[in-house]
């Protein structure tokens, strides 16, 4: 069926420590991944993708992994800010699912100062 | 700010009645999804509009519709509201018709039906 991480655990880190998100995806036909940051009150907020093509990706602070062997995605947050505080979704997304994204149930993230 | 409005923020309405959410997107995106976020379901896909035409269906009940207009903002039609409709509602938009695009989320509208 549409699954993808659909646990919803608690990640505590210190701040200035390095976070780690997993997330454990269903379809072994997705090829496009996507990590969004949603905060208390606001819409989930794009962080960083991933097509199916490649197995890592950078940007800013942040690196998302693709274990396709797996099915397995990471995203690893560098040098963590309380900022950076919010609930993490991943999402997959393949044409089996009707050209829609399907997300996960998501991991707060909280950042202990 | 990622350039999607929502309006209302909020919406307290009773059960029975008939609500419309309103979605403008980011300036140039053709796309309009909208989502429901619930407690105990998550974030839900309910449907996809690309230049005014319906590309794909979620898990949108049939009290649910909505329609893209010319102008390409959405709107979210909810009807025979029932408790269980309380949600967070999302629309969130892209610039492509393929959902493997960045798609790009507005503030939500809270609905709480009494």
């Amino acid at each position: 069926g549409e699954s993808v991480g659909l646990h919803l655990p608690t990640l505590s880190v210190q701040e200035g420590d390095n976070s780690i998100i997993n997330c454990a995806y269903s379809n072994s036909a997705s090829d496009y991944f996507i990590w969004y940051k949603q905060e208390s009150g606001k819409g989930p907020q794009f962080i960083i993708d991933i097509r199916s093509n490649m197995d890592k990706r950078q940007g800013q602070r942040v690196t998302v992994l693709l274990n396709k062997t797996v099915k397995h995605l990471s995203l690893q947050i560098a040098a963590t800010q309380p900022g950076d505080s919010a609930v993490y979704f991943c999402a997959e997304n393949s044409m089996e699912y009707g050209n829609k994204l399907v997300f996960g149930a998501g991991t707060i993230l909280r950042v202990k100062s | 700010d990622s350039g999607v409005t929502q309006t209302p923020k909020h919406l307290i309405t009773a059960t029975g009645q008939r609500v419309t959410l309103r979605c403008s997107p980011r300036s140039g995106d053709l796309s309009v999804y909208w989502y429901q976020q619930s407690l105990d379901q998550g974030l839900q896909f309910l449907i996809h509009y690309y230049n005014g035409e319906e590309r794909a269906k979620g898990n949108i009940l049939e009290r649910f519709s909505a329609q893209q207009f010319p102008d390409l903002h959405s709107e979210l039609n909810l009807s025979s509201l029932e408790l269980g409709d309380s949600a967070l509602y999302f629309c969130a938009s892209s610039v492509g018709a393929m959902s493997s695009y960045e798609q790009y989320f507005g503030p939500g509208t809270r609905l709480t039906v009494t």
